[in-house]
């Protein structure tokens, strides 16, 4: 089955640095990426996600990036600002026919100091 | 329009005890979700259903039972509750598209002593 690997498992930046984090998956027959916040005591929510025939998706400060040869795709955090701090799982799972068995990562927890 | 509810948000068992977790949602969506997130771990799949009447198993299915009698409820059931089920369930929802997000309830945190 699929494996999602994550990394860094915690980052620290200042306010206006970037953000990078990256993950890996196994199975190349994945082909919806999405990412998920969390924060602290909240539900997670879709931030932006991806598919498998595209190579990067922007959405103002944040973009992923997707590399299917390779086979792991990052988000990428710009201008970060404290209320960027929270958990961020990334996912992977064949979408074909809509129903997402998704397979999240083990979690980025971001903390954006003022 | 409340989204995904979920019902406790808290509850402490002891070993052997059983509950059930209470999972509703009112965007008439077809597919349901249940997940567990243990700290450090992400969120794990319990079981799925893509309707009323069907459900079936995702990674870490040992140990609960579910049922779908309607589009609307989606109950986790827990028997003979073991600490290893400490942990924080999340009951999700989405539309049958291929770029639904998931819809997650605000959690149930258990803890089994």
């Amino acid at each position: 089955g699929e494996n999602v690997e994550q990394h860094p498992s915690t980052l620290s930046v200042q306010e206006g640095d970037s953000a990078v984090i990256k993950c890996t998956y196994s199975d190349s027959a994945s082909n919806y990426f999405p990412w998920y916040k969390q924060e602290l005591g909240k539900r997670p929510q879709l931030i932006i996600d991806i598919r498998s025939n595209v190579g990067e998706k922007k959405d103002q400060r944040i973009a992923v990036t997707l590399n299917k040869t390779a086979k792991h795709f990052s988000l990428h955090i710009t201008e970060t600002q404290p209320e960027d701090s929270a958990v961020y799982f990334c996912a992977a799972s064949r979408a074909n026919t809509g129903f997402q068995k998704l397979v999240f990562g083990t979690g980025t927890r971001l903390l954006v100091s003022p | 329009n409340a989204g995904v509810t979920q019902t406790p948000k808290f509850r402490i068992l002891k070993i052997g005890q059983s509950m059930t977790l209470q999972c509703t949602q009112d965007m008439n969506h077809n597919y349901m979700y249940w997940y567990r997130q243990d700290p450090g771990m992400g969120l794990k799949l319990i079981y799925y259903s893509v309707g009323a009447g069907i459900t079936d198993k995702g990674e870490v299915p040992n140990g609960y039972n579910v049922s779908r009698s309607t589009t609307e409820d989606f109950p986790l059931r827990l028997e003979l509750a073991a600490p290893s089920q400490t942990s924080v369930y999340f009951c999700a929802s989405s539309y049958e598209g291929q770029d639904s997000p998931l819809h997650f309830g605000n959690g149930t945190r258990l803890t089994v002593t």
